[in-house]
């Protein structure tokens, strides 16, 4: 069975500086991989996903991800922080027969002015 | 499009009562989930349907059940509610490949007293 690994529980950066969340997954084969948000109260958004093709995959609110197969790695990146993008993240891996993504814990991500 | 729906948003049960959490979906998608999301667990899946009629179970399948009588509708249902049932529940749904975007709904908080 597939699992998800973000080692870090909460991470504090500064506005403006950059970011970068880790997720390492478990999976025999190449697995589709996801990067969700969700803000206080709110339901769970998609960031990104990767499939095949090129490992560096963009997503939205400025967000990236690269996929790295060598180290079962799909670490999530922001160049620049925004106060906004204080949230809980998820990183998700779809395998097996029907591809309903397993999550991991999830990163608390607390932005200082 | 109204997207995924859950009802209640809230709920307050005792232990013992039963209840059915209503999810609903507009995208004429074939794959329903349950998921539920404690503290530090991230977010395990309950119960899934890759569509009307076909249901399969999840991580976290007990004392929950679900039906699939329609494409739109995938209730959750609570047999006999313990405490260890307090969580905030999501409902979410996806079209049917594995490359399909998966969409949540906003979320039920359930507590059990």
């Amino acid at each position: 069975a597939q699992s998800v690994t973000q080692p870090d529980i909460h991470i504090t950066v500064s506005e403006g500086a950059s970011l970068e969340l880790r997720c390492n997954y478990s999976y025999g084969a190449t697995p589709y991989l996801f990067w969700y948000v969700q803000s206080p109260g709110q339901g769970l958004q998609l960031l990104l996903k990767y499939f095949s093709g090129d490992t560096l995959v963009q997503g939205i609110k400025g967000f990236e991800a690269e996929f790295k197969r060598s180290q079962s790695s799909f670490n999530l990146r922001k160049p620049s922080v925004h106060w906004s993008d204080a949230a809980e993240y998820f990183c998700a891996v779809g395998a097996g027969g029907s591809y309903i993504p397993t999550f991991g814990r999830g990163t608390s991500l607390i932005v200082h002015p | 499009n109204a997207g995924v729906t859950q009802t209640p948003k809230f709920q307050v049960l005792k232990t013992g009562q039963s209840m059915t959490l209503q999810c609903a979906q507009d995208m004429n998608h074939e794959y329903m989930s349950w998921y539920r999301q404690d503290p530090g667990m991230g977010l395990r899946l309950i119960h899934y349907s890759v569509g009307a009629g076909i249901t399969d179970q999840g991580e976290v399948p007990n004392g929950y059940n679900v039906s699939r009588s329609t494409t739109e509708d995938f209730p959750l249902r609570l047999l006999s509610a313990a405490p260890s049932q307090t969580s905030v529940y999501f409902c979410a749904s996806r079209l049917a490949g594995p490359t399909d975007t998966q969409y949540f709904g906003p979320g039920t908080r359930l507590t059990v007293l």
